[in-house]
């Protein structure tokens, strides 16, 4: 079954980290730009990161830039997002896509359920 | 950045109806624009690109159109399963991508 799982999501204090997994199955993970995208309570839809293929492309949105950092193992078909110095404004539910590359393309084509992330003392 | 407006932010219909939603950009797009399709507790699955554009197994009540910074989602007769949160998003400004923030179909 083509799918994405998150994982790692969980309360967290002001100011600290957590890392989210993204199990992805079903495809050619390693063939696929992948992302990561969030959605905080009553709100819509945010675009968090970005990344190719090979590693080489990354792009963040700048409400993240500088704390997030977004990453793959193409060999164990898994994506990540380290989460620093987290604040109240990052809560939400992150959900991984995969993201149609190309001629015809720029959408999301493909998503995760979401694993939710709440920062909070 | 690239302001997605979705309009209304909640809709209530009978099932059998004609639904239309709104989706404005404060910028041109060309036809470069998606909509989802969010149910409570699901993944978001694509159903039109490129503005008009369905996906793979989307059914064919679903239908998008507009160019520009106008772009519209139509139902053509709404059913049970239709019941859920539509969000539009554009992808003409790499590389940035933003999202409407959402419009509600809920049952009258």
């Amino acid at each position: 079954e083509v799918q994405l799982v998150e994982s790692g999501g969980g309360l967290v204090q002001p100011g600290g980290s957590l890392r989210l997994s993204c199990a992805a199955s079903g495809f050619a993970f390693s063939t696929y730009w992948m992302s990561w995208v969030r959605q905080a309570p009553g709100k819509g839809l945010e675009w968090v990161a970005n990344i190719n293929q090979d590693v080489s492309e990354k792009y963040y949105v700048d409400s993240v830039k500088g704390r997030f950092t977004i990453s793959r193992d193409n060999a164990k078909n898994s994506l990540f997002l380290q989460m620093n110095i987290l604040t109240a404004e990052d809560t939400a539910v992150y959900h991984c896509a995969r993201y149609c590359f190309g001629h015809g393309c720029g959408y999301f084509d493909l998503w995760g359920r979401g694993t939710l992330v709440t920062v909070s003392s | 950045d690239i302001v997605m407006t979705q309009s209304p932010a909640t809709l209530s219909v009978s099932p059998g109806e004609r639904v239309t939603l709104s989706c404005r950009a404060s910028q041109s797009l060309s036809s470069k624009l998606a909509w989802y399709q969010q149910k409570p507790g699901q993944a978001p699955r694509v159903l039109i690109y490129g503005a008009s554009t369905r996906a793979t197994g989307v059914a064919a009540r679903f239908s998008g159109s507009g160019s520009g910074t106008e772009f519209t989602l139509s139902i053509s007769s709404l059913q049970s399963e239709d019941f859920a949160v539509y969000h539009c998003q554009q992808y003409n400004d790499w590389p940035t991508w933003t999202f409407g923030r959402g419009t509600k179909v809920e049952i009258k």
